[in-house]
């Protein structure tokens, strides 16, 4: 059974830092792509930012580019979110969801975790 | 970006009722796209992929069609357990979703 768990959420000030987490279990970490996902309180959804599974192509939203840093540690079946220079804006629910098919970046989101809450404020 | 846009916003619909909510894109995706479910405090959860493949586990009265620009997601009989919020999601290019549909309980 595919298991995602995320941590690393909470209270930070606006310009301050935060790394989220991503345990994975289940499947072959190495073999896809992961993506961070995130949702706004009350809102919709919106891509973050994905990562291959080896780790050599990486995109972001426009919204995060040069502010957000994703990683992964194949062998520690784990996926980060490096964020920097935090704003209100960013407060949300962050998803670590995989994508369902091996060696592709199709971003399909196929298993998602509970989410971590990110709470930026003064 | 590619703009996707989801319609209507909300429904009213009853158990048993044929519930049908729209998408569509900025532009041609082909095919690739792919319908979530998220109840209230939970993850999303796919139901449909690449326009009308059902994900494993998802009942088969859900069901998706559509390319180029003009998507639909059908429940042929709403359940108890379909009232939640839809979003469409293009994987033609950097992902993006619609803004939504909650289906409620007439």
């Amino acid at each position: 059974e595919v298991q995602l768990l995320e941590s690393g959420g909470g209270l930070v000030q606006p310009g301050g830092s935060l790394r989220l987490s991503c345990a994975a279990s289940g499947f072959t970490f190495s073999s896809y792509a992961m993506t961070w996902v995130r949702q706004a309180p009350g809102k919709g959804l919106e891509w973050v930012s994905g990562i291959s599974g080896s780790g050599d192509r990486i995109f972001y939203a426009d919204s995060v580019k040069g502010r957000f840093t994703i990683s992964r540690d194949n062998s520690k079946n784990t996926l980060y979110l490096q964020m920097n220079s935090l704003r209100a804006e960013d407060t949300a629910v962050y998803y670590c969801p995989k994508v369902l098919t091996p060696d592709t970046l199709l971003t399909v989101l196929s298993d998602w975790g509970q989410g971590t809450l990110v709470t930026v404020s003064s | 970006d590619i703009q996707m846009t989801q319609s209507p916003s909300s429904l009213s619909a009853s158990v048993g009722d044929r519930v049908t909510i729209t998408c569509r894109a900025s532009q041609s995706i082909n095919s690739y796209l792919n319908w979530y479910q998220q109840n209230p405090g939970k993850a999303p959860k796919l139901l449909i992929y690449t326009a009308s493949s059902l994900q494993s586990g998802v009942p088969s009265r859900f069901s998706g069609s559509g390319s180029g620009t003009d998507f639909t997601l059908t429940i042929s009989s709403l359940q108890p357990e379909d009232f939640a919020t839809y979003y469409c999601q293009q994987s033609y290019t950097t992902p993006t979703f619609g803004q939504g549909t909650k289906v409620e309980i007439k």
